[in-house]
């Protein structure tokens, strides 16, 4: 049974570029979470997603940053017009429902904007 | 706006001894999960504690949920190199499923 799944694992940007990131839940997971983790400092939850629907995007910076979870396909969290304030390592989690339900997370994809 | 304070941040001990990580809230938390993160990889989940006063043993991993659910500690007993890494506590925030992250705590176990 795969697990997250996320890619790509690296990311290069240029300043003002934009940065895709993919994720695609565990099987039979409807529920997607993502979290960024800057440099020396712990995760810090952007969104949460079930199939079509945002339902909490509380963490998420008000301007250039989105995410889609569409019913076929996966979570795309996507960044505009990058920033280097962008660059850290962004993490996918997905549970089976959600609320109590236990988060598993993927290998994570590392931003870079230069 | 829910907070989880870990401690020690960092912690540099030798192989054979036991150590305590803790996890402490003025909030309360449905549950609370433990993950460890290896270098370059995402957090992988220890356990996950739901009931306040409940204890989950996992080798030896020891995890203890307070009786009021806002504090959590990971004991490990004879630490090994193996156990080398960054350990994460993080709580459930009741009725949107987003997790609170603590700092983590940078484990290091020397031979």
């Amino acid at each position: 049974n795969a697990g997250v799944m996320q890619n790509p694992r690296h990311l290069v940007r240029r300043r003002g570029q934009e940065a895709r990131l993919r994720c695609s839940p565990m099987k039979g997971h409807s529920h997607v979470y993502w979290y960024r983790q800057l440099p020396e400092e712990g995760l810090k939850f952007m969104v949460y997603l079930q199939k079509e629907n945002i339902i909490d995007e509380s963490g998420m910076p008000k301007e250039r940053f989105s995410a889609e979870f569409p019913k076929e396909g996966p979570s795309i969290l996507r960044i505009q017009q990058v920033v280097r304030g962008d660059s850290a390592a962004y993490f996918c989690a997905s549970s089976s429902s959600g609320m109590e339900e236990t988060q598993y997370f993927g290998p994570g994809t590392r931003l870079l904007v230069l | 706006t829910q907070l989880l304070e870990q401690s020690p941040q960092f912690l540099s001990i030798q192989e054979g001894e036991n150590l305590t990580v803790y996890c402490n809230s003025s909030s309360v938390f449905s549950s609370l999960q433990w993950y460890r993160q290896e270098p370059g990889e995402g957090p992988v989940l220890l356990v996950t504690v739901v009931t306040g006063g409940e204890v989950k043993k996992l080798k030896r991993l020891t995890f203890q949920f307070g009786d009021a659910r806002k504090d959590s500690s990971l004991h490990i007993t004879a630490a090994q190199p193996g156990d080398t890494g960054l350990y994460l506590c993080a709580g459930a925030a009741g009725n949107t499923g987003k997790l609170i992250f603590g700092q983590g705590t940078t484990l290091q176990v020397k031979p």
